[in-house]
């Protein structure tokens, strides 16, 4: 069974510092891009960040750009954001999804994970 | 950036009744490799998203075929041919096309009457 499982969320001061973990199982976890996706409290999903199989190219929404890293441990499959700086803003259930893209055909983000939850606040 | 729009934002629906949704994209989503990358997700509540529809048009495994997906373009559409209580949630759009940014709607909330 895929299963995708974050951790690390919490509560943090304006400015504070946190690093979300999402473990995967059940799937080749060197084959697939991965996604963090993010919902601020009753609001839409938005894109956060992307790396690809092997960890050489990332990207990232504007609104974190300098301030979030995504990297990833194929040995031990997992994905994690590093968080800087983080502002109120960066209030949100954060989900971990994988993108089923496969021999360069696209299939969607076919698994994701509970959502591990932030909140920056003083 | 690509910017999705979805109508209604809201909709209730009587079960066993049809309910459609919109997703229009401020650009021409081309085909990449001949496919669409137009996805649909739905958000069941308290739960994480699940995939719906991609490629605009193939249900993902295990959807049920009362769900179909149609469009091109800039205009795509999601219909629900019998409204079920288990359908209730919020169904978004996105977009994989022009990334990065990947681009999701705002989100339409189904309701059962």
């Amino acid at each position: 069974e895929v299963q995708l499982v974050e951790s690390g969320g919490g509560l943090v001061q304006p400015g504070g510092s946190l690093r979300l973990s999402c473990a995967a199982s059940g799937f080749s976890f060197s084959s697939y891009w991965m996604h963090w996706v993010r919902q601020g409290p009753g609001k839409e999903l938005v894109w956060v960040s992307r790396i690809n199989p092997d960890g050489s190219y990332t990207s990232y929404a504007e609104s974190v750009k300098g301030r979030f890293t995504i990297s990833r441990d194929n040995a031990r499959n997992t994905v994690y954001l590093q968080m800087n700086s983080l502002r109120a803003e960066d209030t949100a259930v954060y989900y971990c999804t994988r993108d089923s893209y496969i021999s360069e055909i696209y299939y969607g983000w076919d698994a994701w994970g509970h959502g591990t939850t932030v909140t920056v606040s003083s | 950036d690509i910017v999705m729009t979805q109508s209604p934002l809201s909709l209730s629906v009587t079960p066993g009744e049809p309910a459609s949704i919109s997703c229009r994209s401020s650009q021409s989503l081309l085909p990449i490799n001949g496919y669409i990358r137009l996805d649909w997700y739905l958000q069941k509540p308290g739960q994480s998203p699940q995939l719906l529809i991609y490629w605009g048009s193939t249900r993902a495994s295990g959807v049920p075929d009362r769900f179909s997906g149609s469009g091109s373009g800039t205009d795509f559409t999601l219909k629900i041919s019998r409204v079920e209580a288990e359908d209730v949630g919020v169904y978004y759009c996105m977009q994989a096309v022009q990334t990065p940014p990947y681009t999701f709607g705002q989100g339409t909330k189904l309701e059962i009457k």
